[in-house]
C-alpha cells in the first residue's frame, strides 16, 4: 500500500521568512496530493491540493510543487506570519481517491 | 453549503465502558464518510470509511466498529473501551465523485 513520509517533523522560522515542508510517496499510481493545516484542538483544514497532471499550484502565499518522477511533493509558505503556526499534514491518494494516506505531520512555529 | 458535525466534543470514559461517537453531514447527499484517529502528537490513522449505507470498510483490526444508519450519519462504537483507545477522533466526508476530504471538529476521548 501507499506510504507517505514527511519532513521535517518540526520547523521554526522567523516571521517573514519562507517555510518548506517535503513529502515523499511510494505508490506511483497516486495522483492526488492535498495539504492540511491543523490548529490546536481542531480538525484539519484543507489549504491546497495538487493533481498529478500539474507540476505546481499557487494560492497567494502558499504553493505546492510535485515531482512525479522522484515521487515527492512540497509545500512552500512565503512571508510567514504568526498565524501560520500550526501542524501541517501532507497526504496522497490513488485513482479513485477513496482513501487518503497521511504523512506524520510537521509542527511549524513562526517566531515574531 | 455543507457542514459536518461531531459530538460529543470531549468525552472521558472508564476502561471497559461502551462508546458511541456521532458524525453528521449536512448539505450534501450520498457522501463518502470516514473515521480517523489521531494519537497525541501523531498523524491521522484511517479507521473506517463508507461509500454508501451498506458499505463500510475497516482499515485497522481493533475493538471499534462503525455503522451508517442514515445516508449522512456515521457512528463509531465500541462495546468495551481500552486505555489505548484514547485519542482525537475525526470524522470526514467527501462527495462521491470528488477528491477533497473535509474534516469535522473532532472528539477528544480520554479513557481512564
Amino acid at each position: 500500500g501507499e506510504n507517505v513520509e514527511q519532513h521535517p517533523s518540526t520547523l521554526s522560522v522567523q516571521e517573514g521568512d519562507s517555510a518548506v515542508i517535503k513529502c515523499t510517496y511510494s505508490d506511483s499510481a497516486s495522483n492526488y496530493f492535498p495539504w492540511y493545516k491543523q490548529e490546536l484542538g481542531k480538525g484539519p483544514q484543507l489549504i491546497i491540493d495538487i493533481r498529478s497532471n500539474v507540476g505546481e499550484k499557487k494560492d497567494q502565499r502558499i504553493a505546492v510543487t510535485l515531482n512525479k518522477t522522484a515521487k515527492h511533493f512540497s509545500l512552500h509558505i512565503t512571508e510567514t506570519q504568526p498565524e501560520d503556526s500550526a501542524v501541517y499534514f501532507c497526504a496522497a491518494s490513488g485513482e479513485y481517491g477513496n482513501k487518503l494516506v497521511f504523512g506524520a505531520g510537521t509542527i511549524l512555529r513562526v517566531k515574531s | 453549503s455543507q457542514t459536518i458535525h461531531q459530538w460529543p466534543a470531549t468525552l472521558v470514559q472508564p476502561v471497559g465502558s461502551p462508546l458511541s461517537l456521532e458524525c453528521t453531514v449536512e448539505g450534501t447527499s450520498n457522501p463518502n464518510l470516514y473515521w480517523y484517529r489521531q494519537a497525541a502528537g501523531r498523524g491521522l490513522q484511517l479507521l473506517f470509511y463508507s461509500i454508501g449505507i451498506d458499505q463500510i470498510s475497516s482499515e485497522v483490526p481493533q475493538n471499534l466498529s462503525a455503522s451508517r444508519p442514515q445516508d449522512r450519519q456515521f457512528i463509531l462504537s465500541s462495546k468495551k473501551l481500552l486505555l489505548s483507545d484514547s485519542g482525537f477522533y475525526l470524522c470526514a466526508w467527501k462527495t462521491s465523485g470528488g477528491r477533497e476530504q473535509f474534516f469535522g471538529p473532532g472528539t477528544r476521548l480520554t479513557v481512564l
